[in-house]
Parts: structure tokens; C-alpha cells; sequence
């Protein structure tokens, strides 16, 4: 049982690059998200997916797209790639319920956009 | 106005000695309330949960919720060097998680 596993681990991005994060849980929650975190801001949230086939905006979407591929699956593109993006991405799962539950967090993405 | 305050910190405790972190929120209607530990370079690690007013034990930790006050706190009893993190309040509310900016934990031996 891997948990939340992203993909890759380091990456870098010259400005105007595309990239896609992979995300993937074997936990059979329903709800996905999409986070980044700056140094002194916390977590922020990018997107999420409250069940297979919807995805909804968080705090910061702009220059973000998401695919929720199947329950497992959640991605996170980046179009045009610029410095302020530059950041660690966290990918999290939790269970259903409609009074909120536990995240369980994967391991991140540190990017860096030159 | 943030959904989430938290102080920033450097909280310094001795090893041993009580931690008490503290948290805001803004939105009454919010509906369940989390602690994460986050290590540097490491993913949040949820260490405790709390959903109605009062205080709720987990070992050396203990979370209490006042929803009247918007204030959630978590204390950590006999706090030991491996406890130095940041710590992340984080409120659930319509299916989004808001996260504090966190409060930097140091345990001093």
C-alpha cells in the first residue's frame, strides 16, 4: 500500500515550459487536491476533485489545469510555466465524508522555473 | 483577512516542558479542525483531528476546539527534541481544506 505518490520528485523549467505533475492514490478516496507551498505562506490550495469526474478552482488556479483521469488519478498542468510558479507541490487524498476528514499528503515536487 | 492565523514562531520549549500552538480561523461555519506536523523537506504528517468544542487526548498531544471562540490549540506534553517541526492548523469548510501558515516548533535538550 504506496499511499499518495507523486511524480517526478525535481524538477526544472525554463520559462514558457509545459510540464505535467503526476498523481496517483491506492487508497480508494474519493477526493483528490492539488497544493503548493512557499516558504512562510502554508499550504495553498491549487485545485481539487471532490469525486471521480469533477474538479473545482481553489485559492491560486491561475495558470494551473487539472485532469481527474479516474479515481486514482489526479494531474496538474502547468501551460506556460513562469518564475513565480516556482514552489513545492503537494499532492493529497482524503476519504468521503461531508464533514471533512483526514489529508494524507504525498511526498511533493520541488520545481524550479528559470 | 486570512482564513487560517497562525504565529509564525520560532516557538523555543525546553526538552520536557509543555508546547502550546495556537490558531484562528475566520469562517464560524467551519467544520472540522487538523494538526499537521511537517518536518523540513518532508511532506505534512496529520497527527491529530478534532470535530466538536472541547478537548480531545492522543498521547503526549491534546487538541482542543472552541467553536465559540474560532480558536483551535494543540499542546504537547514532555516535549521531546524529535518534536522540533512546523506545525499546520488546518480547518475543513464546503470540501476545501485551508491551511495556516504554520508555527516552527523548537525543542531545545
Amino acid at each position: 500500500n504506496a499511499g499518495v505518490t507523486q511524480t517526478p520528485k525535481f524538477q526544472v523549467l525554463k520559462t514558457g515550459q509545459s510540464m505535467t505533475l503526476q498523481c496517483a492514490q491506492d487508497m480508494n478516496h474519493n477526493s483528490m487536491y492539488w497544493y503548493r507551498q512557499d516558504p512562510g505562506m502554508g499550504l495553498r490550495l491549487i485545485y481539487y476533485s471532490a469525486s471521480e469526474g469533477t474538479t473545482d478552482k481553489g485559492e491560486v488556479p491561475n495558470g494551473y489545469n487539472v485532469s481527474r483521469l479516474n479515481k486514482r488519478e489526479f494531474s496538474l498542468r502547468l501551460e506556460s510555466a513562469a518564475p513565480s510558479q516556482t514552489s513545492v507541490y503537494f499532492c493529497a487524498s482524503s476519504p468521503p465524508s461531508s464533514g471533512g476528514v483526514e489529508q494524507y499528503f504525498g511526498p511533493g515536487t520541488r520545481l524550479t522555473v528559470t | 483577512q486570512k482564513e487560517v492565523e497562525q504565529n509564525s514562531g520560532p516557538l523555543s520549549v525546553p526538552e520536557g516542558a509543555i508546547a502550546s500552538l495556537n490558531c484562528t480561523y475566520s469562517d464560524r461555519g467551519s467544520q472540522s479542525f487538523f494538526w499537521y506536523r511537517q518536518y523540513s523537506g518532508k511532506s505534512p504528517e496529520l497527527i491529530m483531528s478534532i470535530y466538536s468544542n472541547g478537548d480531545k487526548e492522543d498521547g503526549r498531544f491534546t487538541a482542543q476546539l472552541n467553536k465559540a471562540s474560532q480558536y483551535v490549540s494543540l499542546l504537547i506534553r514532555d516535549s521531546q527534541p524529535s518534536d522540533s517541526a512546523t506545525y499546520l492548523c488546518a480547518v475543513f469548510n464546503f470540501n476545501k481544506f485551508y491551511f495556516g501558515s504554520g508555527t516552527k516548533l523548537n525543542v531545545k535538550p
